[in-house]
């Protein structure tokens, strides 16, 4: 069992719906939850970060925690093509610092 | 305020050949990492920083690969000699400190070994 979990996808979504990714973890000491935006041939950029249960929202993306289950997922409302990338999630280990990083998840919004 | 810089952008050697990269983290910012990313993964810690010291190291592969951070603030990653399987997207990342999670990653070096 992979340490962070994330369905490849790739996921296609109309544009103006609610995209829905998801993201799995192992470690029940893990604290911090991130998720990146990852653009083909480029490098990953902070989308928002996540430390409590429940939801945080900042404009159209809300992630949403459950550290009971150890799931966190990333809401993304109104898609825009320019929304279609690779969505990592990226996990702290709980014993140090370090993250660990799904695979990530394929987005295409069609337009 | 300035990202983080890496150099070169693109890198197509020979295998058994050498190479290095350059990172050059945001202002201010104490820890740096490295990162390989392969098509379709996610990164792949390769080495941490904490100023000058490697705090963490166990997924670099040492017979192979080589990693500084003089002064604590630039850094660079040598592999020597290279092997085909090295081809990948090399990150460089910095963070404020080892307790600020929030990671800001540069371009990335595209390496690709012949």
């Amino acid at each position: 069992q992979k340490e962070v979990e994330q369905n490849s996808g790739p996921l296609s979504v109309p544009e103006g719906a609610i995209a829905s990714l998801n993201c799995t973890y192992s470690d029940r000491g893990s604290q911090s939850f991130f998720w990146y935006r990852q653009y083909s041939g480029k490098s990953p950029e902070l989308i928002m970060f996540i430390y409590s249960n429940g939801d945080k929202e900042d404009g159209r993306f809300t992630a949403q925690l459950n550290k009971a289950s150890q799931y966190v997922s990333l809401l993304i409302r109104d898609s825009q093509p320019s929304d279609s990338a690779t969505y990592l999630c990226a996990v702290n280990r709980g014993s140090n610092y370090q993250l660990i990083w799904g695979a990530g998840t394929k987005l295409i919004i069609k337009p | 305020e300035a990202g983080v810089v890496q150099s070169p952008r693109y890198k197509i050697i020979e295998k058994k050949q050498p190479v290095a990269f350059w990172c050059n983290p945001i202002s201010g910012h104490n820890t740096l990492y490295w990162y390989l990313q392969n098509l379709g993964q996610g990164p792949e810690l390769l080495i941490r920083y904490e100023n000058e010291e490697a705090v963490d190291d166990s997924q670099l592969p040492k017979d192979r690969f080589s990693a500084e951070r003089l002064k604590g603030v630039d850094s660079t990653l040598k592999i020597q000699p290279a092997e085909l399987g090295d081809s990948a997207v090399y990150l460089c990342a910095s963070s404020l400190d080892g307790t600020e999670e929030t990671q800001y990653f540069g371009p990335g070096t595209r390496l690709l070994v012949l």
